[in-house]
């Protein structure tokens, strides 16, 4: 199993680009979230998805959107991009949506927004 | 908002030495986790203690849970340089609406010196 992949590793944007940031699992996982990690901040989830078809926000959504089309895939859109969404963006999974599933994290992309 | 905070923010020590490092949270919690990221890299689960548990252990790893101080702590044991990495905490945090979410510090950097 490659578990959880991110694409790009990195990109660098300009103030009002959109973009996607696509991750992927391959182990059937039915809950999939993104978190952002700032330096002193920890990670702050963005939003989740506890199976396809459904999404709910999480502590910072705003500027963000996500779809779950696919148990598989849970991409994240930035619909304009500002310089505060400089950040490392991480996507994650857990078998099931309980609290104490173990997360499986991406590698993380990497966002320099000019 | 952060539920769980690690303390110390950094902690250096010498290879073979025992490395601690805590969290404590605000409120109650059904199960806490400690993840490990080492630079540039996602989070790694390490191990997870339910809140009707006292203690734990995972080869060098040792984990104590106070419900009663809401604090746990995280006990690596004849550290080694490859130990090296940031280490998080994570609680479930009621978010609203029903809702728990898993929740993260902002992690307490290691840095095991050969």
């Amino acid at each position: 199993n490659a578990g959880v992949t991110q694409t790009p590793k990195f990109q660098v944007l300009k103030t009002g680009q959109s973009m996607t940031l696509q991750c992927a699992q391959d182990m059937n996982h039915e809950y999939m979230s993104w978190y952002r990690q700032d330096p002193g901040m920890g990670l702050r989830l963005i939003h989740y998805s506890v199976g396809a078809g459904i999404t709910d926000q999480g502590e910072v959504p705003n500027g963000y959107n996500v779809s779950r089309s696919t148990t598989e895939d849970f991409p994240l859109r930035l619909l304009s991009a500002a310089p505060s969404q400089t950040s490392v963006y991480f996507c994650a999974s857990s078998r099931l949506a309980g609290l104490k599933e173990t997360q499986y994290f991406g590698p993380g992309t990497r966002l320099l927004v000019l | 908002s952060q539920q769980g905070e690690e303390d110390p923010q950094a902690l250096s020590i010498q290879e073979g030495e025992n490395a601690t490092m805590n969290c404590s949270y605000k409120t109650s919690i059904n199960n806490l986790q400690w993840y490990r990221q080492n630079s540039g890299r996602g989070l790694v689960h390490l191990i997870l203690i339910r809140s009707n548990e006292r203690e734990k252990h995972s080869g060098r790893l040792r984990v104590t849970l106070d419900t009663s101080k809401k604090s746990s702590s995280l006990l690596i044991t004849a550290s080694r340089a490859a130990d090296t990495a940031s280490y998080f905490c994570a609680t479930d945090a009621y978010s609203g609406a029903g809702s728990y979410q898993l929740t993260f510090g902002k992690g307490t950097k290691l840095s095991v010196i050969p």
